[in-house]
Parts: structure tokens; sequence; C-alpha cells
């Protein structure tokens, strides 16, 4: 499968605690980016790589939120003591940014319950 | 004022019906249109995209958009149950600034 992987597909974990997710994009793909998506609504932007340079975070992204993509390749966002208010499907997705070319493709996402 | 507008719906319909799924957008500074279609408990998929007013046709969906009113359509025709999704709507440059998204449901 040469799509956008995520993992941990579920997590469950308990309010306080550290959670860290993983998206692999399309090889190919230079830019990479997080979104999180409530139930009802549309997905929410949150930040975006391009290769591993972190270009820009959303506004509502609060400081117990970090991502990295150290090499340019996979990319990991870390939740810091975690509210319920965290709890939402994290979406991850890749494109090869060239000229006006937009089109995204999403991973699976992974569903995060704050207990 | 969110920059995309969306009705939630849900929006039901017969088999074989055409659907006719709507947003209005504010931001005119960017000119790329999408729609994607979201199955439960799935990320989303590109659907179709357009770069310029008019009507773009892919197989059962066509995509129109009007820049004059900022109004942009999906329609599907000869509808499917296995259409049955939220659609959403996307008009941006590097980032995606989705509408809430309408789900559909195209019943046997």
């Amino acid at each position: 499968d040469t799509g956008v992987s995520q993992d941990p597909r579920h997590k469950i974990t308990k309010r306080g605690q550290n959670v860290t997710f993983r998206c692999d994009p399309i090889s190919e793909h230079n830019r990479l980016y997080w979104y999180r998506q409530t139930l009802g609504q549309g997905p929410e932007f949150l930040t975006y790589f391009q290769n591993e340079a972190q270009l820009e975070k959303s506004r509502l992204l609060s400081d117990r939120f970090s991502a990295e993509r150290p090499k340019g390749s996979f990319s990991t966002l870390e939740i810091q003591r975690t509210e319920q208010g965290d709890s939402a499907m994290y979406l991850c997705a890749s494109s090869l940014a060239t000229g006006t070319n937009y089109e995204q493709y999403f991973g699976p996402g992974t569903r995060l319950t704050v207990t | 004022q969110k920059e995309v507008e969306q009705d939630p719906g849900p929006l039901s319909v017969p088999e074989g019906a055409i659907v006719s799924l709507n947003c209005t957008y504010s931001n005119s500074a960017f000119q790329y249109f999408m729609w994607y279609r979201q199955y439960s408990r799935k990320g989303p998929e590109l659907l179709m995209y357009t770069y310029s007013s008019g009507n773009k046709e892919d197989g059962r969906f066509t995509a129109q958009v009007d820049k004059s009113s900022k109004y942009i359509s999906l329609f599907i025709r000869d509808s499917q149950p296995s259409d049955s999704a939220t659609y959403l709507c996307d008009n941006a440059g590097n980032m995606l600034t989705f509408g809430g998204g309408t789900r559909l449901m195209v019943k046997p």
C-alpha cells in the first residue's frame, strides 16, 4: 500500500497523559499536513511541513501540541497533558507541491479518546 | 464568519436521484476548489477539483463554480447507495479550509 499511513489507528488515554502519533506520507510527497476533526465537523488545519521545515501553525494550536518531521519523511504529532477536549480524529495528509497543485491525500486518521 | 459554509444535512435521496450539494465561500484570494468525500471513520478522499469557473465533469460527478456569487456545487447523477458519505468542499491554497460537510444518504 503506497498511501498515507497513520499509527496508531485508535488511542485511549487518561487526562494528563502525553500521546504521540505518527504519520508516514506518500514517499515522493514533500508536504505533510496535520488536521483535527471532531464529530460532525470538517477537518481543522493544525500545521504543515514542507520537507523538514514547519511552515505554518494554526493559531488554534495550543502550546501542548508539537509536531516534527525530522528528516522530511515521516512526522510525529505529540500532545502533552491531554485534556478531554483533545478527543478527536487526527488526520495526516501529504501532497507534492508543484505550481498550483494543491491536491492532498489523507491517511485513515488516529482516533484519540481522552477519558 | 467561516470561510467555507455548507448545509450539514443529512440529505436523503432514493437511489438513482440527481443530487446537488452546495457550498458558499468568502475568501476570493484562492481560486482553487475541491470536493472531498469522507466515509464514516475514514480519512477524506479527493473527489474532484477545479481551478476555474464553469463546469468540470468526471463520470457521474460534475463540479460547478460560480465565482461571481462565490458558490460551488457538486452534482451526482444516478446516485448509488455507495455514494452515501459526507461531502466536504474547500477553497484554499496551501492548506485546506473545509466546510463542515454535507452528509448524504442514498437509499436503495
